[in-house]
């Protein structure tokens, strides 16, 4: 199983700020399988980017994904308020997804 | 405007099974795979599976293998979830989430609302 390790844990941003979250790979993975979801309390993930760096249809362009290999990048620009959530990475591989643990960003 | 639409909260006791339904409207239920995964509270997301509603064809995490169904309905566009042998370990948040693809990339959108399962004696 191809283990997603996203980093910080926690990022602690003050609206307006950029925020640049990290999911790494155990192995390499394919960008075509590199997806980003955002998910709020008591709410279902929503998709963000898939492809790596495609964002979703009516994800604002803020929102931006980079990476390949082991190292996947998501950035937001400038945080809103509305962005301040748990953000997840998932990839496919070897018949299985699997997704990083996710990393929180709120406000400072 | 495409929809999976969850069955409501259930409570089971340990060694029950559950089964969770997820209704699809907006497209054509049989041309997307529906993927299942599930979130325990203040936890990260796990994926279960996967069925194809066209062929009926699945595939399981190897940690749900033998205890976990996937089928659906075609006539009522609807996928169920049956996770049997249940412990306090499997109360957790369900969600079925649609598979969309293009010709290289894949990911899930969009999701149900989720169902609550709670197991508890």
């Amino acid at each position: 199983e191809i283990v997603l390790t996203q980093s910080p844990g926690t990022l602690s941003l003050s609206p307006g700020e950029r925020a640049t979250l990290s999911c790494r790979a155990s192995q390499s993975v394919s960008s075509s399988y590199l997806a980003w979801y955002q998910q709020k309390p008591g709410q279902a993930p929503r998709l963000l980017i898939y492809g790596a760096s495609s964002r979703a249809t009516g994800i604002p362009d803020r929102f931006s994904g980079s990476g390949s290999g082991t190292d996947f990048t998501l950035t937001i620009s400038r945080l809103e308020p509305e962005d301040f959530a748990v953000y997840y990475c998932q990839q496919f591989g070897n018949s299985a997804w699997t997704f990083g643990q996710g990393t929180k960003v709120e406000i400072k | 405007q495409v929809y999976l639409v969850q069955s409501g909260a259930e409570v089971k006791k340990p060694g029950a099974s559950v089964r969770v339904s997820c209704k699809a409207s907006g497209y054509t239920f049989t041309s997307y795979g529906i993927n299942w995964v599930r979130q325990a509270t203040g936890q990260g997301l796990e994926w279960m599976g996967w069925m194809h509603p066209n062929s009926g064809n699945t595939g399981y995490a190897q940690k749900f293998q033998g205890r976990v169904s996937m089928t659906r309905d075609t006539s009522m566009s609807t996928a169920y979830m049956e996770l049997s042998s249940l412990t306090s370990e499997d109360t957790a948040v369900y969600y079925c989430a649609r598979a969309v693809s293009d010709s290289e990339r894949r990911w899930f959108d969009p999701w149900g609302q989720g169902t609550l399962v709670t197991v508890s004696s």
